[in-house]
């Protein structure tokens, strides 16, 4: 059972415009989000994380914004650049960063076109 | 600096056979995972430990064993390996309990035949 959902299997956005990925979560107990960036043939990266104390953080071109009610979440990019193509995994936590498990999306491939 | 070192990259098991994957980690994190992506899917947690000798399970241990003798390494084995098995499997590591970043390796890609 997926705990965190990323509908949309891909992305195409053109170079300098904004992305927008898309998260939602059905475990209202989950309280730590993070967004994971993955390149072929390399181990997933952290990109960005927010507590569900907030509902934005925000880090150079990368914002993540967490809607609790709604229980969604999404990551925008602004600028997007061609070397943001990646696949993005959404991942939540239960007991915040204390947590042992990391609940992870099924991913959404990005694809900036220059 | 190395990071988190996973071997083999590539591996092709028949059904049966038995196999260790290795995963070495050189930031002294005392928290080390196992992860398996199958296709379509979310990483889900095989097993993870919480420094030297002490080990449990995560979401999806069945078929799986690991140990941890030393802060460095964190090897997952295989017994009888069954086509279910076939998965990408990425070991990470982190300075502080899973929930948050987590350090990933370049990720084993395993086929049973």
């Amino acid at each position: 059972d997926q705990q965190v959902k990323q509908n949309s299997p891909s992305l195409s956005v053109q170079e300098g415009r904004i992305s927008i990925l898309n998260c939602d979560y059905t475990n209202s107990m989950f309280d730590y989000f993070l967004w994971y960036k993955k390149y072929p043939a390399e181990g997933p990266t952290f990109l960005i994380s927010i507590s569900s104390i907030k509902d934005k953080n925000e880090d150079g071109r990368f914002t993540v914004f967490l809607n609790k009610s709604a229980k969604h979440l999404s990551l925008h990019i602004v600028p997007s650049q061609p070397g943001d193509s990646a696949v993005y995994f959404c991942a939540a936590s239960e007991g915040g960063t204390g947590a042992n498990n990391l609940f992870f999306g099924t991913g959404t491939r990005l694809t900036v076109i220059p | 600096n190395a990071g988190v070192t996973q071997t083999p990259k590539f591996r092709i098991l028949k059904i049966g056979q038995s196999m260790t994957l290795q995963c070495t980690q050189d930031m002294n994190h005392n928290y080390m995972y196992w992860y398996r992506q199958d296709p379509g899917m979310g990483l889900k947690l095989i097993y993870y430990s919480v420094g030297a000798g002490i080990t449990d399970k995560g979401e999806v241990p069945n078929g799986y064993n690991v140990s941890r003798s030393t802060t460095e390494d964190f090897p997952l084995r295989l017994e009888l390996a069954a086509p279910s098995q076939t998965s990408v499997y990425f070991c990470a590591s982190s300075a502080t309990r899973g929930g948050g970043e987590l350090f990933f390796g370049e990720g084993s890609r395993l086929t049973v035949l």
